[in-house]
């Protein structure tokens, strides 16, 4: 069964460097989605992504953060410069066309 | 603004006891209704979903959900625990137009003991 895959699974990294976060979406789906998961928290929306432009973004998606679909394949999402609060669980998701999200394992962020 | 209320953040239950879970939505349209499980260190994965039609949904695992419109509740449910169903278990709504973004509840981390 396909499945969405995230790369890498920990990222650790100093405040102020950027990161780029790596997803894989199911090949056939068209609309992508990032959220995170602060430890302990829920899961938070952060942007969905559809036909190489943003077409939704929560108030978290600050100036900091991009995302970007550079071939077929891949989808990231870059955060310019770290700060201690962006320390979480990255999910990335992808749907055909509507209905159900599938969600890839995540990768957990921790800034020091 | 979509919201989803979990009741109860840790629910412990013996095994083989019943499991009851619950979440209340708001919503101005009638939504999309999910619950999700999240095991230790892994991803979310779907567990049933509501869209249109029957309102009792069975999910995999042997876990159903009721959509009551009335009471705007989405509870999930299964009649035996198993040890393996120790996780955390997020409901989630969404509006029912094109690929909306999923709104999560707090989640609960359900405990399944001897």
């Amino acid at each position: 069964e396909p499945e969405v895959t995230q790369t890498p699974s920990h990222q650790v990294t100093q405040m102020g460097q950027e990161v780029i976060l790596r997803c894989v979406p199911i090949s056939n789906h068209l609309y992508f989605y990032w959220y995170r998961q602060i430890l302990g928290q829920k899961v938070e929306f952060l942007v969905s992504f559809y036909n190489n432009e943003i077409s939704e973004k929560s108030e978290i998606f600050d100036d900091q953060f991009s995302v970007e679909r550079p071939d077929g394949s891949n989808f990231t999402l870059k955060i310019r410069s770290t700060k201690l609060e962006d320390s979480a669980m990255y999910f990335c998701a992808s749907i055909p066309s509507t209905d159900t999200q599938y969600f890839g394992p995540g990768t957990r962020l921790t800034v020091l | 603004a979509q919201s989803v209320t979990q009741l109860g953040s840790h629910v412990s239950v013996s095994e083989g006891a019943l499991v009851l879970l619950r979440c209340n939505y708001s919503s101005s349209v009638p939504p999309y209704l999910f619950w999700y499980v999240q095991y230790p260190n892994q991803g979310l994965q779907l567990l049933l979903k509501y869209t249109t039609g029957a309102t009792l949904v069975k999910g995999i695992n042997g876990f159903e959900a009721e959509f009551k419109k009335s009471e705007t509740s989405f509870h999930l449910t299964k009649p035996s625990a198993h040890m393996s169903d120790a996780a955390e278990y997020f409901c989630a709504v969404r509006d029912t137009g094109t690929a909306s973004k999923l709104t999560f509840g707090t989640g609960t981390r359900l405990q399944v003991t001897l």
